[in-house]
């Protein structure tokens, strides 16, 4: 069965320091990646995604993901984050074998202090 | 409006009683799925429609759980003789095909 495993489930850093969110999962096929965003008191928003093509994602807000099969990872990066930017986020996987469902891994709350 | 909706935004219950969740798609979407998340996890999967019917329902949890989508659209998760540990935030989500999946507001459901 798929999992997906992130790493770290509270950050918290100071406004424009650079963050790194890591995500690993199991399957070893191909695999369609994603990582969603819920600000507080929002819902879940996809941020970026990866399908095929180049491994180095670009998303919204300055996010970036790097797909790395070796590695089995797709983690999030962001140069400088903002107060904004608080906010769960989640990886999730979706392969072809196992239909269109979403497997997500546990969520990273990220609090940036201003 | 445009993205999905889910409806009651809350609901409390008790224990052993009926739910019914509904979930509004964005127009257009051909698939439709439900999630559920408790507290301190990601979404876990529970089922998905494509059309009308019901593409995969690995990840219900038990017979007390069933789903329907009768006209493509709107789909309702009914929950039976619920249990404490039903409560979760029921998510649905929407998507044109396989491509991205849309995600709603969610239910907070509470089985007392």
């Amino acid at each position: 069965a798929q999992s997906v495993s992130q790493h770290n489930h509270h950050v918290i850093l100071s406004e424009a320091a650079s963050l790194e969110l890591g995500c690993n999962y199991s399957y070893g096929g191909t695999v369609n990646l994603f990582w969603y965003v819920q600000y507080p008191g929002q819902h879940l928003q996809l941020l970026l995604k990866y399908f095929s093509g180049d491994p180095l994602v670009k998303g919204i807000k300055g996010f970036e993901a790097e797909f790395i099969k070796s590695k089995f990872s797709f983690n999030l990066r962001k140069p400088s984050v903002q107060w904004s930017d608080t906010a769960e986020y989640f990886c999730a996987v979706n392969a072809g074998e196992y239909g269109n469902k979403l497997v997500f891994g546990a969520g990273t709350i990220l609090r940036v202090k201003s | 409006g445009a993205g999905v909706s889910q409806t009651p935004s809350n609901k409390v219950t008790e224990k052993g009683k009926y739910v019914e969740l509904r979930c509004d798609p964005i127009s257009g979407h051909t698939a439709l799925y439900w999630y559920r998340q408790s507290l301190g996890q990601g979404p876990e999967f529970l089922i998905y429609f494509q059309g009308t019917g019901a593409a995969d329902d690995s990840g219900l949890p038990n017979d007390r759980f069933f789903a329907v989508r009768p006209e493509g659209s709107v789909s309702t998760l009914k929950i039976q003789r619920t249990e404490r540990g039903d409560s979760a935030v029921y998510l649905c989500a929407s998507s044109f095909h396989s491509s991205e999946q849309f995600f709603g507001p969610g239910t907070r459901l509470t089985v007392l």
